[in-house]
C-alpha cells in the first residue's frame, strides 16, 4: 500500500530548463511535505517543505506546489543545473509528529 | 558543526551473523529515526527513538531487529542473525523538537550479506 507515489522513474532535462517533478499521496492525514535530493552513496539531503495551510513554497530555484484536493505536490527547478542530477524523494507525514514516508523516487539528469 | 555521523560506511556481514549499526544525531537533536532503503526502492521507516525511549516501532520486522537510543552514546540499530534478504542501505535522521523541522539524514551504513 504505496501511500506516496512518484509514477515518473526518470526525468531528463536541458540545462537552464525547467524541471517538473510530481507526487501523488493517498492518505488525507498528511499535512507537511517535503523534497529531499539524493546524490549516490550519500544520504538524502533536505530541499524544501510546504505545510498544508499552504498550496505554495517558494526558496530560490525550488518551488513547491500543493494540491490538497488532488492530493498532489510538484517541485519545480528553475533554471536547472547539471548539479541538480540526481534523486529526487517527495516525502509526508502528519501532524503526529516527523516520520516520514517516502516516494520512490525520480531520477533527474540535466544534460549540458 | 557536523551533521547525522552513521558507521561504518560499509559492513559485510556472513549468514547467521549479527551487525551493529551506530548513529550519532547533529548536535542539539535528541529524536533519531532509522530507515531502510533496499535497490531501486525509496526509504522506508522502521523506528523512531528519543533518549532512551522508543516512541514508535512500527517499521520494524518482529523478530532479529532492535533498536536503542541510550542516554550516553549513539543510537543502535541491531540485526542478529542476518539473511541476504536483509542487505540495503540504513540510513539514521535527526531533527529537533521544534514542530515540523525536517530531517537531516546521515549518510548511510550500507550492509551486504554474503
Amino acid at each position: 500500500d504505496q501511500q506516496v507515489k512518484q509514477n515518473s522513474p526518470s526525468l531528463s532535462v536541458q540545462e537552464g530548463r525547467i524541471s517538473i517533478l510530481n507526487c501523488d499521496y493517498t492518505n488525507s492525514m498528511f499535512d507537511y511535505f517535503l523534497w529531499y535530493k539524493k546524490y549516490p552513496a550519500e544520504g538524502p539531503t533536505f530541499l524544501i517543505s510546504i505545510s498544508s495551510i499552504k498550496d505554495k513554497n517558494e526558496d530560490g530555484r525550488f518551488t513547491v506546489f500543493l494540491n490538497k484536493s488532488a492530493k498532489h505536490l510538484s517541485l519545480h527547478i528553475v533554471p536547472s543545473q547539471p548539479g541538480d542530477s540526481a534523486v529526487y524523494f517527495c516525502a509526508a507525514s502528519d501532524a503526529a509528529g516527523n516520520k516520514l514516508t517516502f516516494g520512490g523516487g525520480t531520477r533527474v539528469l540535466v544534460k549540458p | 558543526n557536523a551533521g547525522v555521523m552513521q558507521n561504518p560506511r560499509h559492513l559485510v556481514r556472513r549468514r547467521g551473523q549479527e551487525a551493529r549499526l551506530r548513529c550519532s544525531p547533529m548536535k542539539g537533536h535528541s529524536h533519531v529515526y532509522w530507515y531502510r532503503q533496499l535497490p531501486e526502492e525509496g526509504l522506508k521507516f522502521m523506528v523512531y527513538l528519543q533518549k532512551e525511549n522508543i516512541i514508535d516501532e512500527s517499521g520494524m520486522p518482529k523478530e532479529r531487529f532492535s533498536a536503542e537510543f541510550p542516554k550516553e552514546g549513539p543510537s543502535i540499530l541491531r540485526i542478529q542473525q542476518v539473511v541476504r534478504g536483509d542487505s540495503a542501505a540504513y540510513f539514521c535522521a535527526s531533527s529537533s523538537t521544534v514542530e515540523d523541522s525536517p530531517l537531516h539524514f546521515g549518510n548511510g551504513t550500507r550492509l551486504t550479506v554474503t
